[in-house]
């Protein structure tokens, strides 16, 4: 499973556009990039998924360059509960894996107003 | 999404007891994962459990001292032995199949042994 680095801490304003970038130089072909948003005292919770380009859901974007060895997550316009860490991860899906998972340091995120 | 279960959701320990989570699906899932989260630290795989097979543990981490059960496919149970401070955590069980894309955690146990 390919390790991931992303900044410890970020901070920002709401209505801000918010992008966290992670390296993963060693991404293998059939891994994808996935980030999860943990609130305190919760468990993680899934936002995005990737595997090339970009990719848009209804709270985030992800942007993907072509070598892959990078991903950008980029909320749009936080808000006070976007506080969170936020966690890169990357690795082949769960139909073709062990399904585990292998957490980074995380993102730590915090919105002020 | 599954709707998952995982109690207590919080308990102040003595050193030296044992405690076991538990951690109950709404569905039938194929694997079993349980996390650790340290004071101020990220998750850490403790091991897989999948039914009708021993779970399988990561470094760091052994049967004696984490045993886990898993009699069927909704629910499966974590204890932690002979506790000590230094296993004040939250403990996270994450149900998976598959065909899913994403996982799923539970809401965590909150440990603290003093």
């Amino acid at each position: 499973l390919a390790k991931t680095t992303q900044p410890i801490s970020m901070d920002s304003y709401e209505g801000q556009e918010v992008n966290i970038t992670c390296s993963h130089n060693n991404i293998a072909t059939n891994d994808y990039i996935t980030w999860y948003q943990q609130f305190p005292s919760q468990g993680p919770r899934f936002i995005i998924q990737g595997y090339k380009t970009k990719v848009t859901n209804e709270v985030a974007s992800l942007f993907i360059p072509a070598d892959r060895k990078s991903s950008t997550l980029s909320l749009p316009r936080v808000s006070l509960s976007d506080t969170a860490v936020y966690y890169c991860l990357v690795g082949p899906p769960p139909s073709s894996n062990t399904g585990k998972l292998i957490f980074g340091q995380g993102t730590t995120l915090q919105v002020k107003p | 999404s599954a709707v998952i279960s995982q109690k207590p959701s919080r308990d102040i320990c003595q050193r030296g007891t044992s405690l076991t989570i538990q951690c109950q699906v709404d569905s039938q899932v194929t694997m079993m994962f349980w996390y650790r989260q340290q004071p101020g630290q990220s998750l850490t795989l403790i091991a897989t459990a999948n039914q009708g097979s021993e779970a399988t543990y990561e470094s760091g981490f052994v049967i004696d001292k984490f045993p886990i059960s898993r009699p069927n496919l909704t629910f499966s149970t974590l204890t932690v032995s002979n506790m000590s401070p230094e296993d004040s955590s939250i403990y996270l069980c994450s149900p998976l199949n598959r065909e899913n894309t994403e996982a799923f955690f539970g809401q965590g146990t909150r440990l603290t042994v003093v």
